[in-house]
């Protein structure tokens, strides 16, 4: 079955710096690839997304490339903030499945 | 305004008390589910209508019933409630597309005592 890999938490950063949140997949088709963030308390909200191999989708910063030779959909932005303190999830949706499969999350840490 | 909306936001009960979660949507969207997120934040799918049809049942207890009454309303009724069902549960939608995103509802906090 479909399933997604996410590195383990936390990862703590300082402000500015750079972060990267690895997500690969196992996944029969042509999936389309998700990041979800939930902040302390809240729901999910997408950060962004990608349908197809090679597509990058963006947001606030935040960039991931659909990579189909290597099953993956790697999270990075280039300067964090405090305000980026979070959950962070890797999801897909399979071709013909109507369902997200979700990573585990990976909580990231912000210091001043 | 609220896309996706979900009430009550806090759930506190007892064992073996019947509970529900009612959940609406404004998007227009023809397709909603239920999500259960576990303590470790682990999130998975329990359900989904499609315009009021259930499309998809995870290997769920039968104490969890959906129920649809049109195709913004998707709720969730749990008989006879245990420890192991506390958890924060997810009401979603989305319309049928290439370009198909689901949007979640802010949650339902539900803890059994």
């Amino acid at each position: 079955g479909d399933s997604v890999t996410q590195m383990e938490g936390p990862v703590t950063l300082s402000e500015e710096a750079f972060l990267t949140i690895n997500c690969t997949y196992t996944a029969t088709g042509y999936p389309s690839l998700f990041w979800y963030v939930q902040y302390p308390g809240e729901g999910l909200q997408l950060l962004l997304k990608a349908t197809k191999a090679d597509d990058k989708g963006s947001n606030k910063g935040f960039e991931a490339t659909y990579r189909k030779e290597t099953t993956s959909f790697h999270l990075e932005k280039g300067s964090v903030q405090v305000s980026d303190s979070a959950v962070y999830f890797c999801a897909l949706r399979n071709t013909g499945r109507r369902a997200l499969t979700f990573g585990s999350g990976t909580r990231l840490q912000v210091q001043p | 305004d609220t896309a996706v909306s979900q009430t009550p936001k806090y759930l506190v009960t007892q064992m073996g008390n019947d509970k529900s979660i009612k959940c609406e949507q404004n998007l227009g969207h023809d397709t909603m589910y239920w999500y259960k997120q576990d303590s470790k934040k682990f999130l998975k799918i329990m359900f989904s209508y499609n315009n009021k049809e259930l499309i998809i049942n995870e290997t769920v207890p039968n104490r969890f019933s959906p129920k649809s009454p049109d195709k913004a309303h998707l709720n969730l009724h749990i008989n006879s409630l245990e420890l192991g069902d506390s958890a924060v549960y997810f009401c979603a939608s989305s319309q049928a597309g290439l370009e198909e995103t689901q949007y979640f509802g802010p949650g339902t906090r539900l803890l059994v005592l």
